[in-house]
């Protein structure tokens, strides 16, 4: 099946700070999504993007699907945008594949 | 307010008793799906509907067993044969054909 893998797992940022996540995956897709998990648990779609470039906030997300990776950007981070990031794409029949995540811990 | 609500928040489960997770949702969705999370993993899928009165086994469905009576619920039970079921349990339903997802809370479920 499809393999998603998301990099750098563990990421400790100062407030203010800019960062990059990716995600690879390793065939073609038709449906993308980045997702943040709160210290508590809840899961929060923050992108549906198979290509292209999106902007929400302090928030982006690219997709470059011919060469299979996306990249989240986090500019100016604040301590609420602590917790972990998953990538998800589309395995047909409608379910998703999920990669582990990019744990990131944003200090004052 | 639209969304969907899972419950208990917590759960704890006795040696060989089975359990069941709620999960209902208010936005007439008609899929939803169960996934389990273990501590530094992402989401497994367990069990997954499409549509009232039919469900499909995801990826770790051994151990578990699922309803779909109405489009508005989807119970997981997990049962004995699941004999690590310490994790936590979210509960999604889906939007339409780009398969955007959305989830509750979660259930943390342990055993005694």
């Amino acid at each position: 099946g499809i393999q998603v893998e998301q990099s750098p797992p563990d990421l400790i940022l100062q407030e203010g700070a800019n960062s990059t996540l990716r995600c690879n995956f390793s065939d073609s897709v038709n449906n993308l999504q980045w997702f943040h998990q709160n210290p508590w648990g809840q899961l929060i779609n923050l992108f549906y993007i198979p290509s292209g470039t999106k902007q929400n906030g302090r928030l982006s997300a690219t997709t470059v699907a011919t060469e299979r990776y996306s990249l989240l950007y986090i500019s100016s981070s604040q301590t609420t945008d602590s917790g972990v990031y998953f990538c998800a794409v589309e395995r047909g029949n409608n379910r998703l594949a999920f990669g582990k995540g990019n744990q990131v811990v944003v200090i004052p | 307010d639209g969304g969907i609500t899972q419950s208990p928040k917590y759960l704890f489960r006795k040696e060989g008793q089975n359990v069941t997770l709620s999960c209902e949702q208010n936005l007439n969705h008609d899929a939803m799906y169960w996934y389990r999370q273990d501590p530094g993993q992402g989401l497994r899928l367990i069990y997954y509907s499409q549509i009232v009165n039919d469900f499909q086994k995801g990826d770790i469905a051994e151990g578990y067993s699922v309803s779909r009576e109405k489009k508005e619920s989807f119970p997981l039970t997990v049962t004995s044969a699941q004999k690590n079921p310490t994790a936590f349990y979210l509960c999604a339903s889906r939007l339409g054909a780009k398969n955007i997802q959305y989830f509750g809370a979660g259930t943390r479920l342990s055993v005694l």
